[in-house]
Order: C-alpha cells, then sequence, then structure tokens
C-alpha cells in the first residue's frame, strides 16, 4: 500500500500567523483527504482534496480559514490561516483508491500560542 | 454524517489481562468497518477491514468479530503487553469514500 510522508510532525505557532502541511504519497492515489483531531475528540473531516480543481470542504469548514492544494496525484497541501489557539490539534492526511485500503501521514501535532 | 461510537474512552489493564472494545455503527448503508492503531506521532496502522457480517478476523493475540444487523464490531486484545498501548480506532467509509471514525479507545497497559 501507498506510504504518505508528512511534514512537519509537529509545530509551535504564535496566534495570527499560517502553518502549511504537506503530504507526499509514494504513488498515485485517486484521493486525498484532511482530517483535524482537536483534544478529547474524533478525527473529522475537513476536506477532500481534489486533484486540479477546488477542494470540497465539509459543513464548518471554509476555504479562506484551511486553504487546500492538490496540484498533483501524490502531492496535497493543508493550510491553517490565520492561527487560534483553538487550532492547536492534530492534522492527519489520508489517501485512498476506495473503500477497502486507506493509508495515513504520520500527522502534525500543532499547538497555537 | 455517520454515528460511530466507540466505548470504552480509556482503559487502563494490567500486563497478561485480555481486553475488549466496542464500535457501534449506523447497520443502514454499510460499506465496511475499519479497525486501526494509533501511536503518537506515527501513522495509524490498519488491523481489519471487515465487510460481511459475521466476519471475525484475527491478526496475533488481536482479533474482531463484525454484526452489520445489529451495527457492532468487537476487537479482543489477548494478553495485552506493554507494547499494545495505543489507542484504538474504529472508523466507516461514507458514500464519498471518506472515513467516518469513532473517538478512539486509548488503552494504557501497565507492565
Amino acid at each position: 500500500s501507498a506510504v504518505i510522508s508528512q511534514k512537519p510532525s509537529r509545530d509551535i505557532c504564535q496566534r495570527g500567523t499560517s502553518l502549511t502541511i504537506q503530504c507526499q504519497v509514494d504513488s498515485q492515489v485517486t484521493m486525498m483527504f484532511w482530517y483535524r483531531q482537536q483534544p478529547g475528540q474524533s478525527l473529522t473531516l475537513i476536506a477532500t482534496a481534489n486533484q486540479g480543481s477546488e477542494a470540497t470542504y465539509e459543513s464548518g469548514f471554509v476555504i479562506d480559514k484551511f486553504p487546500i492544494s492538490r496540484p498533483n496525484l501524490t502531492f496535497s497541501t493543508l493550510t491553517v490561516s490565520n492561527m487560534s489557539p483553538e487550532d492547536s490539534s492534530i492534522y492527519l492526511c489520508s489517501a485512498t483508491g476506495g473503500y477497502y485500503g486507506y493509508t495515513f501521514g504520520s500527522g502534525t501535532r500543532l499547538t497555537v500560542v | 454524517i455517520l454515528n460511530v461510537e466507540q466505548s470504552p474512552q480509556s482503559l487502563h489493564v494490567q500486563e497478561g489481562d485480555s481486553t475488549n472494545f466496542t464500535c457501534s455503527f449506523p447497520s443502514s448503508n454499510f460499506y465496511a468497518l475499519h479497525w486501526y492503531r494509533w501511536e503518537t506521532a506515527k501513522s495509524p496502522e490498519a488491523l481489519f477491514v471487515m465487510t460481511l457480517n459475521g466476519d471475525e478476523k484475527k491478526k496475533g493475540r488481536i482479533s474482531a468479530t463484525l454484526n452489520t444487523k445489529e451495527g457492532y464490531s468487537y476487537l479482543y486484545i489477548k494478553g495485552s503487553q506493554p507494547e499494545d498501548s495505543a489507542t484504538y480506532l474504529c472508523a466507516s467509509p461514507t458514500g464519498a469514500n471518506n472515513l467516518f471514525f469513532g473517538t478512539g479507545t486509548r488503552l494504557t497497559v501497565i507492565p
């Protein structure tokens, strides 16, 4: 199965700044997703990263706050913009070719101070 | 939005004890049920993908069962070891291919 390299693994950021998280897959994948896990909560889908077009965002998430790029079938970025302490979470990318096989990055632990 | 729930939220067991956790999910429009093991700073590790009612799968000391009619799955760990300490996640795919996760069960095995 595909292997995803996710960077950075952790960061501590000042409020008001932005952080871009990258995921590089070692093979072409059909679909890529970005999730967030706030403390004590489930992994929640932020958006589906679409290759060559705008990402599809879930309710409660907007492009201005979480811009996503997917320039090709092996790479995607998520930016957390104008950060506040409430954005402190684990951010996780995932890739799949269907219902039965998913692979994940190792997560980015973000702390906003 | 799928309602996937896990219990308990956290669990402490002694080394050598056996334990089990529960995942409940909507029984309608069922595609599959995934179990993952997630250690801090690592990628979630796939344990099982279960699709058929009555499925039982085993991987070493870990096994899982599936009941799609009543919407639950159990994960069992026999003879827990400290290296089993992790968060165990269950998830179900939606029609849009993304996974809907439960909150996870955080297992701590005490040596």
